[in-house]
């Protein structure tokens, strides 16, 4: 299996600040790498696929960059709505594996 | 819009069976483009990948529950169906469906999910 290892686990932010996450993969997986944004009680919602695809609908100011093992997912201004745990996904081989998850919280 | 929805018991006692359908709406389980998964989620914890079928029948699954699992398709119904058996306390979770996209004949990503069914596992 591949394990994807995300950082921090949780952080604490303002509106209007800057949020950058970090995924590592524990093998080059190119760009087979996806993000999903879940709020409590609900389902996970993609937002970048491929490393850094924006999904259809998704605002712009999320963004994703990397490849091989390193990855990143930019939040150029967080908006209330974007307090919720986000979650790193490898798509390049199965079993598929998750990020154990980045909690942002309000600051 | 397509819509997935999950259905099946909520509580399923100690060594017993856990059978859950998805229903798949607003677009035909039968395409060629997509692969139909299983994803749970303990309370508090991660996602982790249980399994996925495709509309031809073929599966993969998770090795730490591949011996436990069955994936089905029923393209007559447009449903998707899991089974786990033995389950035991640590199967309790939120089981969710999704849809896995195929990009040049390769599953890529998971764009539309089920909003997810708590099965707990007690007697």
């Amino acid at each position: 299996d591949i394990q994807m290892t995300q950082s921090p686990s949780s952080l604490s932010a303002s509106v209007g600040d800057r949020v950058t996450i970090t995924c590592r993969a524990g093998q080059s997986i190119s760009t087979y790498l996806n993000w999903y944004q879940q709020k409590p009680g609900k389902a996970p919602n993609l937002l970048i696929y491929g490393a850094s695809n924006l999904q259809s609908g998704v605002p712009s100011r999320f963004s994703g960059s990397g490849s091989g093992t390193d990855f990143t997912l930019t939040i150029s201004s967080l908006q209330r709505e974007d307090f919720a745990t986000y979650y790193c996904q490898q798509s390049y081989i199965t079993p598929r594996t998750f990020g154990q998850g980045t909690k942002v919280e309000i600051k | 819009q397509v819509q997935l929805q999950e259905s099946g018991p909520g509580l399923v006692k100690p060594s017993q069976t856990l059978s859950l359908t998805c229903t798949v709406s607003g677009g035909s389980i039968s395409s060629g483009s997509y692969y139909w998964s299983w994803i749970r989620q303990p309370a508090g914890k991660g996602l982790e990948w249980i399994g996925r079928v495709s509309a031809t029948g073929s599966t993969n699954s998770n090795p730490s529950l591949k011996s436990r699992i069955t994936l089905s398709i029923d393209t007559s119904r447009n449903q998707f169906s899991l089974k786990l058996s033995s389950v035991a306390a640590a199967d309790t979770a939120v089981y969710y469906c999704a849809r896995e996209v195929l990009v040049a004949a390769l599953p890529y990503y998971f764009d539309y999910w089920g909003q997810g069914i708590l099965v707990t596992v007690s007697s």
